[in-house]
């Protein structure tokens, strides 16, 4: 039961360059989120889905894409990064009932924008 | 506009004594109250929650208060320990879905 993991651990990228960041979950949650976290600053959501298929935007979506093609996958595209996209990116899901709201998170991704 | 302040970047505190972690927000919509604990390069974890129909929820070391007229929560942690040591964020929620976070407070354990 490896929980909620992110692949890749770091990257850096030059400005307009694409990457795909993708998290993994084998707990069977229905919920899954994308947060970016930056300094001095709490985490701020970008996109999220509540089952597979759905994504909605978060606070922070503009130049983010997301998809949710099967359950245990959340992805989160950057078509054309931008260094204010330098951030470290967290990956969360939850189920849908028991402890009200709790969130699993993965170990994040530091990525860099050149 | 942020809804939820953790207006301490850091605290610093004796190993065995109280630390004691605050968090204000400013919507009254807020119905849940979550704190979680993050170590260096892992992700958050959860450590404890509140509804906000009830002013304290306790589990072993660690306490949260619920003060809804202040809008106003603190995390107490007794005694402190050295594997404390780590950034606390608090959080809260008034939908099923979202949680809105503050900066987080650097907890430092001192032996």
């Amino acid at each position: 039961n490896a929980g909620v993991t992110q692949t890749p651990k770091f990257r850096v990228l030059k400005t307009g360059q694409s990457m795909t960041l993708l998290c993994a979950q084998d707990m069977n949650h229905e919920y899954m989120y994308w947060y970016r976290q930056d300094p001095g600053m709490g985490l701020r959501l970008i996109h999220y889905s509540v089952g597979e298929g759905t994504t909605a935007k978060g606070e922070v979506p503009d130049g983010y894409n997301v998809s949710r093609l099967k359950k245990q996958n959340f992805l989160l595209g950057l078509e054309s990064a931008a260094p204010s996209q330098t951030s470290v990116y967290f990956c969360a899901s939850r189920r849908t009932s028991g402890s009200y709201n709790e969130q699993f998170f993965g170990p994040g991704t530091r990525l860099t924008v050149l | 506009d942020q809804q939820v302040k953790q207006n301490s970047p850091s605290l610093s505190v004796q190993e065995g004594r109280i630390s004691i972690l605050n968090c204000d927000y400013t919507n009254s919509m807020f119905d849940y109250f979550l704190w979680y604990k993050k170590y260096p390069a892992e992700g958050p974890t959860f450590l404890i929650s509140i509804s906000s129909i009830k002013d304290k929820n306790e589990d072993g070391r660690f306490t949260v208060f619920l003060n809804k007229s202040a809008k106003h929560l603190s995390l107490h942690i007794v005694p402190s320990q050295p594997g404390d040591s780590a950034v606390y964020f608090c959080a809260a929620s008034y939908s099923n879905y979202q949680l809105i976070w503050g900066a987080g407070t650097k907890l430092i354990i001192k032996p």
